[in-house]
């Protein structure tokens, strides 16, 4: 089976401006998490959609958003992105009776 | 918050075992453990979990005390590739939604 992939690896994007990444899950997995990552904070867990429903969230502000389509692919979106945004996004995916979650190699976004 | 306490660093030699102990005092009765590592700039990777019972699988073993309040993650034989970021976690069976600790840095030398 192919692992968890996230598009793209690397972003750059300037401080006001929005942006898109993508998940793709294990097939079968119908869970998918997001994670951010940063030297200061450590890994922190943003939400996670189960069957297109946010099913748990983090206490992230609402300029982080996601969804979940029906193929149980996610996006995750960051608005109006400030210099602290800057970070690795782990998205990872579940069979959600497994205890046991599968995260991607991680989209790294920088913020000018 | 992490509701899991572990040392910041320890060393250990190649070949040797490797224990990481963790601190989860407040753990709830239906709440399992979780060890996840994560080598640098990696995506973390699931090791193994447990509710109470001892745990072992391919890669490690998973020591619960009989109180549930601590734990220890034994490396069997430690490897050079083992170096890495261990995070003990405590979380629901369904082990999404993980709220990370600052973890141990675990440096195999040779």
């Amino acid at each position: 089976k192919a692992g968890v992939t996230q598009t793209p690896r690397y972003l750059i994007k300037t401080r006001g401006q929005q942006v898109t990444l993508s998940c793709s899950p294990i097939s079968g997995h119908r869970s998918v998490s997001w994670y951010q990552q940063t030297p200061g904070q450590g890994l922190q867990f943003l939400f996670e959609y189960f069957s297109e429903t946010q099913r748990n969230k983090g206490n992230f502000p609402g300029r982080f958003s996601g969804r979940q389509f029906s193929n149980s692919r996610s996006e995750m979106n960051v608005s109006t992105l400030e210099l602290g945004d800057s970070a690795l996004y782990l998205c990872a995916s579940s069979n959600s009776d497994m205890g046991q979650v599968f995260f991607g190699p991680g989209t790294r976004l920088t913020v000018t | 918050d992490a509701k899991t306490t572990q040392p910041t660093s320890m060393d250990c030699a190649e070949g040797r075992a490797a224990n990481l102990p963790c601190n989860h005092s407040t753990i709830s009765g239906n709440e399992y453990v979780y060890w996840y590592r994560q080598i640098h700039s990696q995506g973390p990777q699931y090791i193994i979990h447990g509710l109470k019972n001892n745990e072992t699988n391919e890669m490690a073993s998973l020591i619960i005390t009989e109180d549930r309040k601590s734990s220890t993650l034994i490396l069997p034989h430690a490897t050079l590739r083992d170096t890495a970021v261990y995070y003990c976690i405590v979380a629901n069976q369904a082990g999404t939604a993980l709220i990370f600790g600052k973890g141990t840095t675990l440096s195999v030398s040779s």
